[in-house]
């Protein structure tokens, strides 16, 4: 079954810390893999896109990371501001179907 | 440009009424969706259109139906709500770009059933 399971649920960090978030998929086959900003009482936001060949792709201070080896990514946000509190939610897509798999995604709390 | 616009953004309604959710966007994608997402959960599809004048069903259609009116424009249509509806809709249009299909949402719809 296709899946897509994100951790940790939820995280709560200083402002100016930097913090990790996890992404492991069974999807298969795999096409791309997006990360998605969710603030409170809005809609997703696309923040980056990975395709199998793309290790690591940057939008300002997020840095996402790609393994297709391994079927994991990651979501890097550095000097964390006020303005990072939200959802963050990890979605791949297969190939075969272009069906899009939504992890149930990570609460980040930032704290001044 | 407005994106995806989505109406009303909250709404209550009692056990067996109907409504219908209203989605427009404005940046001619051929790809609709109506998602719902609940507590702890991921976003869940319920139907989708492909292009104008076609529907399938998404991953949880029961209770629901839709109609893609335009190329612009998709509803969703509760006609007998129930409790088990409540929850937050989203309505979105996506386009294939190089990287894959990237996929634009509207702002919410905040529905309790009571």
């Amino acid at each position: 079954k296709n899946q897509v399971e994100q951790s940790p649920q939820s995280l709560i960090i200083l402002e100016g810390k930097n913090c990790t978030l996890q992404c492991n998929y069974t999807v298969s086959p795999f096409s791309n893999l997006r990360w998605y900003k969710q603030d409170t009482g809005r809609g997703p936001v696309s923040l980056t896109i990975m395709t199998f060949s793309e290790n690591t792709k940057s939008n300002g201070r997020y840095t996402a990371t790609l393994d297709a080896d391994t079927k994991q990514s990651s979501l890097h946000i550095t000097a964390s501001q006020l303005s990072d509190s939200a959802s963050y939610i990890c979605v791949v897509s297969a190939s075969n179907t272009g069906k899009l798999i939504f992890g149930q995604g990570t609460t980040l709390q930032v704290k001044p | 440009n407005a994106g995806v616009t989505q109406t009303p953004k909250f709404q209550v309604l009692k056990t067996g009424q109907s409504m219908t959710l209203q989605c427009a966007q404005d940046m001619n994608h051929n790809s609709m969706y109506w998602y719902r997402q609940d507590p702890g959960m991921g976003l869940r599809l319920i139907y989708y259109s492909a292009s104008e004048g076609t529907t399938d069903k998404g991953e949880v259609p029961n209770g629901y139906n839709v109609s893609r009116l335009n190329k612009r424009e998709f509803s969703l249509r509760l006609e007998s709500a129930a409790p088990s509806q409540t929850s937050v809709y989203f309505c979105a249009s996506s386009v294939v770009l190089r990287s894959g299909n990237t996929i634009y949402f509207g702002e919410g719809s905040w529905l309790t059933v009571v």
